[in-house]
C-alpha cells in the first residue's frame, strides 16, 4: 500500500527553469514531511522539511508548498541548476512513539543546461 | 568523521551464500534503521532498532537478521542470499529517542549484487 504517492517519476528541467514534485497522502495522521535528496552512489540526505501547521516554507531556492485539505504537498525548485540533478523523495511520519518514515517513489530529475 | 558509516560499499556473491553488513554511526542516536533501494530506486524500510532494541520489523524473509551489539552499531546479516536479494542497502540514523520524525542521516550505502 503506497501511503504516499509522487509524481512525477521523471523530469527534465532546463536550467533557470522551475523543477515541481508533487506528492499526495492519504494518512490525516501524518504530521511531519520531509524532503531528501539522493545523489548518485550517496545516500538520500534531508533537503527540506514542514510540518501541518505551516503552509509554505521557504529554503533558498528550494520551497514546500502544503495543503492540508487536500493532503497534498510539493517541493518547487527555483532557477533550477544542473547541480540539482538528483532523485528527489517526499517522506511522510506519524507522531508519537516509534513510528517508521513512509517515502514517495522517487523523482529523478535532470537540469540541462 | 563520517556520520554513518556502511562496510562494505560493494559486495558481490554468489546464490546461497551468507553475507553481513556493518553500520556504525557517530552522531549519537538511540535509533537506526536499515532500508532496501530496489533498481527503480524506491526506498523500503526492513528494521529499526532504538537502544538496541527491534521496534519495527517489516515483512521481510526470516533470512535477514539485523544485530544491534550497541546503540552505535547495526548490523545486518542475510543468509541463503538470492538473486532478488541484489538491492542497494541503507543504514540510517536518527536522534531523540521516540522521535523517528526527526531528520534520518543515511549511510553512503552497500550494493550486494547476487550472482
Amino acid at each position: 500500500q503506497q501511503q504516499v504517492k509522487q509524481s512525477p517519476q521523471s523530469l527534465i528541467v532546463q536550467k533557470g527553469g522551475i523543477s515541481i514534485i508533487n506528492c499526495a497522502y492519504e494518512n490525516t495522521a501524518f504530521d511531519y514531511f520531509p524532503w531528501y535528496q539522493q545523489f548518485p552512489g550517496k545516500g538520500p540526505a534531508l533537503l527540506i522539511a514542514i510540518r501541518p501547521d505551516v503552509s509554505e516554507k521557504k529554503e533558498g531556492r528550494f520551497t514546500i508548498s502544503f495543503n492540508k485539505s487536500a493532503k497534498q504537498f510539493s517541493l518547487h525548485i527555483m532557477d533550477s541548476q544542473p547541480g540539482d540533478s538528483a532523485t528527489y523523495f517526499c517522506a511522510a511520519t506519524l507522531s508519537g512513539g516509534y513510528q517508521k518514515v513512509t517515502f514517495g517513489i522517487g523523482t529523478k530529475l535532470q537540469v540541462i543546461p | 568523521d563520517t556520520a554513518v558509516s556502511q562496510t562494505p560499499k560493494y559486495l558481490v556473491t554468489q546464490m546461497g551464500n551468507d553475507k553481513s553488513i556493518k553500520c556504525e554511526q557517530n552522531l549519537g542516536h538511540d535509533t537506526m534503521y536499515w532500508y532496501k533501494q530496489d533498481s527503480k530506486k524506491f526506498l523500503k524500510i526492513m528494521f529499526s532498532y532504538n537502544n538496541k532494541e527491534l521496534i519495527i520489523n517489516e515483512t521481510v524473509p526470516n533470512r535477514f537478521s539485523p544485530k544491534s551489539p550497541d546503540k552505535a552499531h547495526l548490523n545486518l546479516h542475510i543468509n541463503s542470499l538470492e538473486l532478488g536479494d541484489s538491492a542497494v542497502y541503507f543504514c540510517a540514523s536518527s536522534g531523540l529517542p521516540g522521535l523517528i520524525k526527526d531528520t534520518q542521516y543515511f549511510g553512503p550505502g552497500t550494493r550486494l549484487t547476487v550472482l
